[in-house]
């Protein structure tokens, strides 16, 4: 079976630049989420949608990030200026309802030079 | 707010038993669990633990859960040094789906 598919794996984009991550969840799942993972912080959620709609978006640090949902198979973050201190490793995950497990995919490195 | 802990670092030996302890917070935390992440790589689920049980085993992992002290424990039997990696306890906070809380992790360190 086909996990969390997320592109690209690596990003590499110099500041002030639009940066768009992107994230296939697994067929079924009707929940998905979106972590960031640094070294001072560890994993923080930013945001997670149910059936296409943003839940909870009080992760999301500030008007620069944004996320989408138009359909169950695929999502995008988008950091749009990107700066510096938004380098991490930015992670989807999904799931099935009824507090059921989150599936990771294998991240996407960030790196704003 | 609430919190999930964990000891940063354990080291063992190959073939010892590993334990690594996380404690939480939130009692209305229905569900917590174990992932492993390998270098480079995403979040693996190794196991969970419903938090009306007090133990769960699959294989070389038993998930001890000690619901009164808000405390989680794994044991890694015969420790292999493939399972050296950074393990995150997480637990749901308030119940739902989406608000997972994670530890900041354990990197276990497997000595041959």
């Amino acid at each position: 079976d086909a996990g969390v598919i997320q592109s690209p794996r690596h990003e590499v984009t110099e500041m002030g630049q639009e940066v768009t991550l992107r994230c296939k969840p697994i067929s079924g799942h009707d929940y998905l989420f979106w972590y960031r993972q640094t070294m001072m912080r560890g994993l923080e959620l930013l945001i997670y949608f149910n059936n296409n709609v943003p839940i909870d978006d009080s992760g999301m640090p500030e008007d620069r990030f944004s996320a989408k949902m138009p359909n169950a198979s695929f999502s995008t973050l988008k950091i749009q200026p990107s700066e510096p201190r938004d380098s991490a490793v930015y992670f989807c995950a999904s799931s099935p309802p009824g507090l059921q497990p989150q599936h990771f995919g294998d991240g996407t490195r960030l790196s704003i030079l | 707010g609430e919190d999930v802990e964990q000891s940063l670092f354990l080291s063992v030996r190959e073939g010892d038993s590993s334990v690594i302890n996380c404690t939480y917070t939130d009692s209305s935390s229905t569900y917590l669990y174990w992932y492993k992440q390998e270098p480079g790589a995403g979040l693996q689920l190794l196991t969970y633990i419903f938090s009306n049980m007090d133990m769960k085993q699959d294989q070389r992992l038993t998930v001890l859960l000690n619901k009164k002290d808000k405390h989680l424990s794994l044991r890694i039997a015969d420790t292999q040094t493939g399972d050296s990696a950074i393990y995150f306890c997480a637990a749901n906070y308030g119940g739902s789906q989406g608000n997972l809380i994670f530890g900041k992790g354990t990197k276990l360190s497997v000595k041959p």
